[in-house]
């Protein structure tokens, strides 16, 4: 059980245009979604935690203009980033977990984003 | 500060045993996790610990002293496949994860 999917799993943009990513539960209610950013040999980024229904918080130095996260039922999250540019380029993980276990995150397979 | 201190690389043979260390440094503490990484994939959770002691888990075993801010991973029985990144990730007092760079393992044949 806890299984996490993400979608899509690699996506190639140009520069300029907007790209969403979804983050799904599957078999489980995730109370708290979290998305992560990584760039090659380093360590994951937490950029925002959201909870079911309310406002994302996100990171200092995350622009939440530019990457918009919503978590409208307890099994999907998106992320959309706005306006991508080259340096935006990077391995987007979601994880998910769910009230009255040990806090365990369980992580989606994540995205890798190339911004042309 | 929150701080994490793990070995950048570690390099082993195929059926010996390798213990990757981690000290931390959080504000309050919820337990620990440890998360094995292949290169270009996600992490998946090897174990948790809360209490001191030593959890074992099959080839895989984890040590926590929360005195001491340190804990363990020790992996017995190498095989290729545990070639990865192993990620120690202390809970802090919100209940958020905090991630280090985590400790790089070579297994040579």
């Amino acid at each position: 059980g806890a299984v996490v999917s993400q979608h899509p799993s690699r996506v190639i943009c140009k520069s300029g245009t907007s790209v969403k990513i979804e983050c799904r539960s599957l078999d489980f209610q995730a109370t708290t979604m979290f998305w992560y950013r990584q760039f090659p040999k380093q360590s994951l980024m937490l950029m925002a935690t959201s909870n079911e229904g309310s406002k994302a918080t996100y990171e200092q130095g995350v622009e939440k203009d530019k990457f918009l996260i919503n978590h409208a039922s307890l099994t999907l999250s998106t992320l959309t980033v706005t306006s991508a540019h080259p340096e935006d380029s990077s391995f987007y993980i979601c994880s998910a977990r769910f009230s009255g276990d040990s806090y365990e995150q369980y992580f989606g397979p994540g995205t890798r984003l190339t911004v042309t | 500060g929150q701080n994490i201190d793990q070995p950048t690389e570690m390099t082993a043979t195929e059926g010996a045993i390798v213990q990757i260390n981690c000290t931390y440094q959080t504000s309050g503490f919820n337990g620990l996790f440890w998360y094995q990484q292949h290169a270009g994939e996600a992490p998946t959770f090897l174990s948790y610990n809360v209490l001191d002691g030593l959890e074992e888990k099959g080839r895989f075993s984890s040590f926590l002293s929360r005195s001491k801010g340190y804990s363990y991973l020790l992996l017995k029985e190498l095989q290729m496949k545990d070639s990865a990144s192993y990620l120690c990730a202390p809970m802090d007092s919100n209940y958020q994860l905090i991630w280090g760079a985590g400790t790089k393992l070579i297994i040579k044949p």
